[in-house]
């Protein structure tokens, strides 16, 4: 069955960098765009970032463009998220997510959580 | 970017009841809406794909419509494990956005 799981969150200060990671089991990982998605405590559902199965599509959200990097390496069936410039906004569970039909999610991971503090 | 705006944000009702909940586009998306059930400490689960198709494993219960910028996801007779919040999501051009969600309570 397909299994994600995410890896790397924790308490950071602001302006720091955090690096998650997803290990993919239980599907062809590399024939499948895949996902990142965020939840702020309390609040809705925002897409991060998205990169296609070959690594050469990658899409961000306006609000970490420039400071969020996504990775994949098909040979260890792991995606990743490099964070830098953290701000206290950006503190909220990170899902990394199989896409379906290229542009929703059909499996999604447990979650990590984030957080940006001083 | 496309905005999606969900209504309403609460919708409080009792098993059996239906459920109907909107989901209204800014601009034309086609059918590319999904629509997402998520429980409190859990991931979304997908529930319908392209407005109308439901998910596998999903039951006959939950049905979504609509194209264009209006779309309805009808939840017919509601079981005690529907009580959730409840998000749309389109897939027609970058970004792909969520709406901000309603709650189905008790």
């Amino acid at each position: 069955q397909v299994q994600l799981v995410e890896s790397g969150g924790g308490v950071v200060q602001p302006g720091t960098s955090l690096r998650l990671s997803c290990a993919a089991s239980g599907f062809t990982f590399s024939s499948y765009t895949m996902h990142w998605v965020r939840q702020a405590p309390g609040k809705g559902l925002e897409r991060v970032a998205i990169i296609s199965h070959h690594n050469k599509i990658k899409n961000y959200a306006d609000s970490v463009r420039g400071r969020f990097t996504i990775s994949r390496d098909n040979s260890k069936n792991t995606l990743y998220l490099q964070m830098d410039s953290l701000r206290p906004e950006d503190t909220a569970v990170y899902y990394c997510a199989k896409d379906h039909k290229y542009g929703y999610v059909d499996y999604w991971g447990q979650g990590t959580l984030v957080t940006v503090s001083s | 970017e496309i905005v999606l705006t969900q209504s309403p944000a609460t919708l409080s009702l009792s098993p059996g009841e239906r459920a109907i909940l909107s989901c209204r586009a800014s601009q034309s998306i086609s059918s590319y809406l999904a629509w997402y059930q998520q429980k409190p400490g859990q991931a979304p689960r997908l529930l319908i794909s392209d407005a109308s198709n439901r998910a596998t494993g999903i039951p006959a219960r939950f049905s979504g419509s609509g194209s264009g910028t209006d779309f309805t996801l009808t939840i017919g007779g509601l079981e005690p494990e529907d009580f959730a919040s409840y998000y749309c999501q389109h897939r027609s051009n970058w970004p792909w956005t969520f709406g901000q969600g309603t709650k189905v309570e008790i």
